[in-house]
């Protein structure tokens, strides 16, 4: 089956510090999806790209879709400690399709 | 109203219980979805009902049971089950919906509903 790699596994940065993670797959996806997921919560949707090469933007979160198809990056710039929590990628190779998760990345800012 | 809800929040119960699961959506979408998922992992996808019918079963054991009443409501029935299947058990639906300054047609999540089986 479909696999998606996420990574970093875990990230502890300092509040202010910029991150980066990202996602890759042996297959080539069509959708690329970002989640944050806080504890006890559901994830919720951070940014969607429909597009290879497509770099979209909300506030300051900025998601990439590769050109390969196969790959996208989150990055977040001048982290805050509501920041905290798990991030999933997650991928789709048709719109009426299931989507494929990630492993997550667990975030954690220290003041 | 732009969000998924789910009830109850928190549910214990032991293996010989029957149970239910209730989630609503009220955003007019018409796909509808049941996730398990355990502690620091991904959501595992369990059902999908698209326009009230359902049309994805992950192989799901049958001590689990959908149901889609109407479009607005989606039920996990559950009855025998194993401690191990204590889990986070999430819904989703998937419509058009605002996020940020765009509007995606994606999977919005309801909170989960946390069960523990004894």
């Amino acid at each position: 089956g479909q696999q998606l790699n996420q990574s970093p596994q875990s990230m502890f940065i300092q509040e202010g510090e910029d991150v980066s993670m990202n996602c890759t797959s042996s297959s080539i996806f069509n959708t690329w999806l970002w989640y944050k997921q806080d504890p006890g919560e559901g994830p919720v949707l951070l940014i969607a790209l429909y597009k290879a090469g497509e770099l979209t933007s909300n506030g300051r979160l900025t998601a990439q879709f590769g050109i390969t198809r196969k790959d996208s990056f989150l990055n977040i710039s001048a982290s805050i400690p509501s920041d905290v929590g798990i991030y999933f990628c997650a991928g789709r190779r048709t719109n009426a399709g299931k989507s494929t998760f990630g492993d997550g990345t667990t975030l954690t800012v220290k003041p | 109203d732009t969000e998924v809800t789910q009830t109850p929040k928190h549910l214990v119960m032991g293996m010989t219980n029957k149970k239910s699961l209730k989630c609503e959506q009220h955003m007019g979408h018409r796909a509808m979805y049941w996730y398990k998922q355990k502690a620091k992992k991904p959501p595992e996808l369990m059902f999908v009902y698209s326009y009230e019918k359902l049309s994805i079963n992950e192989s799901v054991p049958s001590r689990f049971s959908p149901e889609c009443p109407n479009s607005s409501l989606l039920n996990l029935h559950l009855h025998a089950l194993q401690p191990e299947d204590s889990a986070l058990y999430l819904c989703a639906s998937r419509g058009r919906l605002a996020g940020g300054r765009a509007v995606y047609n994606e999977q919005f999540f309801g909170p989960g509903t946390r069960l523990t089986v004894l």
